[in-house]
């Protein structure tokens, strides 16, 4: 039974540049939350997606934004990046029906802006 | 607001010896609450977690954590630390925003390091 992946491990980019990430859930999960760890720090919550919807958001700005996809995979867009976007970017996902607290982590896309 | 605190950094244990690593959490409500690991470069790891009943609560890895509710407290502890142990650990709060959808607030972590 395959964990939650993601996709790509690592990303170089430069500022004002544009970039997609990926994640599939782990099988069996219906919601994927997204999370930014930046160096040296906890992860914080970026939004939420359940039946294709973003349900809740973190402090972030419109710059991020997320699509989630009916076999429930997702994506996470960064539009115009900053150097302050370098960082882990964590994917998750839950099951709605656990009320979805228990979170499976990916092991991240590491995001270099330069 | 909401806040999660892990007030120990950096914590260094000789291997076999035991371990806490504390969190405290501010919410208005009893909380769900988690333990998480993360090595080097690594994803995390789910070591346990406490929604309700029984205030000590086990885990993977041999951990375990207490809920002390008067205390706003949610401790990690093991009894004897392996090499393997050494990584960085969170504390995190669950909270509940509306159906079943959810978010979770991390405290800034504890490296620890375990010497042989």
């Amino acid at each position: 039974d395959a964990g939650v992946t993601q996709s790509p491990t690592h990303l170089i980019k430069t500022r004002g540049q544009q970039v997609t990430l990926r994640c599939s859930p782990k099988s069996g999960h219906d919601t994927v939350s997204w999370y930014q760890q930046a160096l040296g720090q906890g992860p914080q919550f970026i939004f939420q997606y359940y039946e294709e919807e973003e349900r809740q958001r973190g402090n972030f700005p419109d710059r991020f934004s997320g699509h989630q996809f009916p076999n429930y995979s997702s994506e996470l867009n960064v539009n115009a990046l900053l150097l302050g976007d370098s960082a882990l970017y964590l994917c998750a996902s839950s099951s709605a029906s656990g009320g979805a607290y228990e979170q499976y982590f990916g092991p991240g896309t590491r995001l270099t802006v330069t | 607001a909401q806040s999660v605190t892990q007030p120990d950094i950096h914590i260094t244990v000789s291997e076999g010896a035991s371990l806490e690593l504390r969190c405290n959490y501010s919410y208005g409500a009893t909380p769900y609450l988690f333990w998480y690991v993360q090595s080097p470069g690594q994803g995390l790891q789910l070591l346990l977690k406490y929604f309700s009943g029984d205030t000590l609560v086990q885990g993977i890895k041999g951990f375990e954590a207490e809920f002390k509710r008067s205390q706003s407290s949610f401790n990690l502890r093991k009894p004897s630390v392996h090499w393997s142990d050494a990584a960085e650990y969170f504390c995190a709060v669950g909270l509940p925003y509306g159906g079943a959808t959810n978010k979770l607030i991390f405290g800034t972590g504890t490296l620890l390091a375990v010497q042989p």
